[in-house]
């Protein structure tokens, strides 16, 4: 069955960087892309990007652009998303998601989240 | 980019019928997906390409779309159906590809 397992929840203080993990398994990873999502207490989701596992292609939100960069590591069937000069507001649970190859390209399956809290 | 709009809230009775909108410019040409998410929990996916359903996903969940708005119809509404849900779509010529509408909590009277 398809698994996405993220790592653990971390906490950063502002400036810092985090990188956060999400390995895949039951599919084959170069396959299909990998989203990442993010969702701040309380609030709705945002799109942060997308990371092809085939060829490294990456698209990130324009709000995010410098910030952000999102890897794979098709050795070990991982994706990464590293999210750096970390800012309070950007407190909130990460998510990635398996994006489904045809179609509307839906989110088919996600990983349970990361919860990333910012604070001095 | 393009904005996705929801209600805040739906409030159904069970054994009755909820209807979530989405709506968004000439949405009706793109591909809606349908996500739910309880409290605490990751979202899932429970209808795609406006109105097709993974596998493990009740009939009860239905979707269309047309013209400037697409509807999630939950029949025959459960206690467990109690969740947000957002829709979303992906629009490949844009720079900013994956939009998720505002989101609507579902409230099971």
């Amino acid at each position: 069955q398809v698994q996405l397992v993220q790592s653990g929840a971390e906490v950063k203080k502002p400036g810092a960087s985090v990188k956060v993990s999400c390995k895949a398994s039951g599919y084959t990873f170069t396959s299909y892309g990998i989203s990442w999502v993010r969702q701040a207490p309380g609030q709705g989701l945002e799109w942060m990007g997308w990371i092809s596992a085939y060829n490294g292609n990456t698209n990130y939100a324009q709000k995010l652009q410098g910030r952000v960069t999102m890897t794979t590591d098709t050795s070990t069937s991982t994706a990464y998303m590293e999210l750096r000069s970390l800012r309070s507001d950007d407190t909130a649970v990460y998510y990635c998601a398996r994006v489904y190859a045809s179609g509307g390209h839906a989110f088919d399956y996600w990983g349970q989240g990361t919860l990333v809290t910012v604070s001095s | 980019s393009y904005v996705l709009t929801q209600p805040p809230s739906v409030s159904v009775a069970p054994g009755q019928t909820a209807r979530i909108t989405c709506g968004g410019n000439n949405i009706g040409s793109k591909s809606v997906h349908w996500y739910q998410q309880k409290p605490g929990q990751a979202p899932v996916l429970v209808v795609y390409d406006d109105s097709d359903r993974p596998s493990g996903i009740p009939e009860r969940f239905s979707g269309s779309n047309s013209g400037n708005t697409a509807t999630l119809t939950i029949s025959r509404v459960e206690a467990g159906d109690e969740a947000d849900y957002y829709c979303q779509v992906w629009d490949s010529s844009s720079d900013h590809p994956y939009v998720f509408g505002t989101g609507t909590k579902v409230t099971v009277l």
